[in-house]
């Protein structure tokens, strides 16, 4: 059983449309992540929220807009998407900062196929 | 800045046969090391990681990794493969006291153990 759970699993939508994702941590950490994972490609860091902050934003399209409420739940908020979009978007999160070697964990995904 | 090669996106084995995935990285300054590990429809799990001392790391599943500085490798390894280590196995790199919260992954390397 994860420690972060992401609903929904899989999420099939129109360019047109607006959907969310969403992300809760049960593991106390104070720090969440959204990441992108595509065929072929190294996962992209997307988004980085610490003590519910958003602290790194990687040059990402203003239609993926995320939300972070509580330390404990995290949001993508997904509007006029476009087919490249299609993906797996994982969340995560840590105990302190990846930079100082924390683990960080991850929840089992949202696949996001663009129509 | 920090990256990270696989060269091998597949490699196939045979049940209880050695394994070795090749993972070199490339920074200018001191790092930490990750293996994950991601399971069919699921996500990234932590295999073991390297933050300083023994440079012979040891993981879950059996898995064991071997930082080598001068050779700016981190490759890991197994004596004996089962069909449950089909999975694919990802090697990351996050900066040493770096002010950003960037954990650096590779393009992944399919493990395929066959019967």
């Amino acid at each position: 059983e994860t420690g972060v759970t992401q609903t929904p699993r899989h999420l099939v939508m129109g360019m047109t449309n607006k959907k969310s994702l969403k992300c809760e941590q049960h593991l106390g950490h104070n720090a969440m992540y959204w990441y992108k994972q595509s065929a072929k490609k190294p996962l992209e860091l997307m988004f980085v929220y610490s003590l519910e902050e958003r602290v790194e934003n990687n040059s990402v399209p203003s239609r993926f807009s995320p939300e972070c409420p509580n330390s404990s739940h995290l949001f993508l908020h997904l509007h006029t998407l476009q087919p490249e979009d299609s993906a797996l978007y994982l969340c995560a999160s840590s105990q302190g900062s990846q930079s100082r070697g924390n683990t960080i964990y991850f929840g089992e995904g949202s696949w996001l196929t663009v129509v | 800045a920090q990256s990270v090669t696989q060269l091998d996106s597949q490699v196939p084995v045979f049940e209880e046969a050695p394994v070795e995935l090749r993972c070199n990285y490339s920074s200018s300054v001191s790092v930490y090391l990750f293996w994950y590990v991601q399971y069919p429809n699921q996500g990234l799990q932590l295999l073991l990681k390297y933050l300083s001392g023994s440079t012979l790391v040891k993981g879950i599943n059996g898995f064991e990794a071997e930082f080598n500085k001068s050779q700016t490798s981190f490759h890991l390894r197994k004596p004996s493969v089962h069909i449950s280590d089909t999975a694919e196995y990802f090697c990351a790199v996050s900066r040493y006291g770096g002010a950003t919260n960037k954990l650096i992954f590779g393009t992944g390397t399919l493990l395929a153990v066959q019967p």
